[in-house]
């Protein structure tokens, strides 16, 4: 249980260009999704919080209207990087918090973006 | 905020045992965890501490010492599928949106096993 997919695996597009990024919980419903932004050799950080049906959380530096966060259902978040930029290239990995257990989070298996 | 400090790199011998140290700074601890991340992988989730001394799992176990701010992931019988990153994550009471306690990421150890 408690599977987590992104989609898509990897992508390539060219700078100015919109690219979404979907998180599904498979089988559980999720309430609160985390994005996360990974570049080489550095550790996850944390870019927002999305919380069904309302307004995402986004972290101090992350721009809220490059980076659209929606959360419209239970099982789905998606991410938009608009008008990118090769330095938006990264591994994006987001995670759901299922509310049993102590170890809340399971992360997607991130989605590698690549800007050209 | 938290701050989060790891070895950045170690090496072991196939077979033996490795301890990765992981120090952290918080204001609202609520929680360690251990992440073994591959290359090009998400981390998948190992082990969790919130009250202090040992948790056991199979060939890995996480220490915690809440007074000192310390965790270490002990890993035995070291296999060369091992060789992985693992990242010390602290959950904060602090900044919960909606019910969701967010995890700050160290910049994990990159374990490599030999022969």
């Amino acid at each position: 249980g408690a599977v987590v997919s992104q989609h898509p695996s990897w992508v390539i597009c060219k700078s100015g260009t919109s690219v979404k990024i979907e998180c599904r919980s498979l089988d559980f419903q999720a309430t609160t999704m985390f994005w996360y932004r990974q570049f080489p050799k550095q550790s996850l950080m944390l870019m927002a919080t999305s919380n069904e049906g309302s307004k995402a959380t986004y972290e101090q530096g992350v721009e809220k209207d490059k980076f659209l966060i929606n959360h419209a259902s239970l099982t789905l978040s998606t991410l938009t990087v608009t008008s990118a930029h090769p330095e938006d290239s990264s591994f994006y990995i987001c995670s759901a918090r299922i509310r049993t257990g102590p170890h809340e989070q399971y992360f997607g298996p991130g989605t590698r973006l690549t800007v050209t | 905020g938290q701050n989060i400090d790891q070895p950045t790199e170690m090496t072991a011998t196939e077979g033996a045992i490795v301890q990765i140290n992981c120090t952290y700074q918080t204001s609202g601890f609520n929680g360690l965890f251990w992440y073994q991340q591959h290359a090009g992988e998400a981390p998948t989730f190992l082990s969790y501490n919130v009250l202090d001394g040992l948790e056991e799992k199979g060939r890995f176990s996480s220490f915690l010492s809440r007074s000192k701010g310390y965790s270490y992931l002990l890993l035995k019988e070291l296999q060369m599928k091992d060789s992985a990153s693992y990242l010390c994550a602290v959950r904060d009471r602090e900044g919960v949106t909606g019910g969701g306690n967010k995890l700050t990421f160290g910049t994990g150890t990159q374990l490599k096993v030999e022969l």
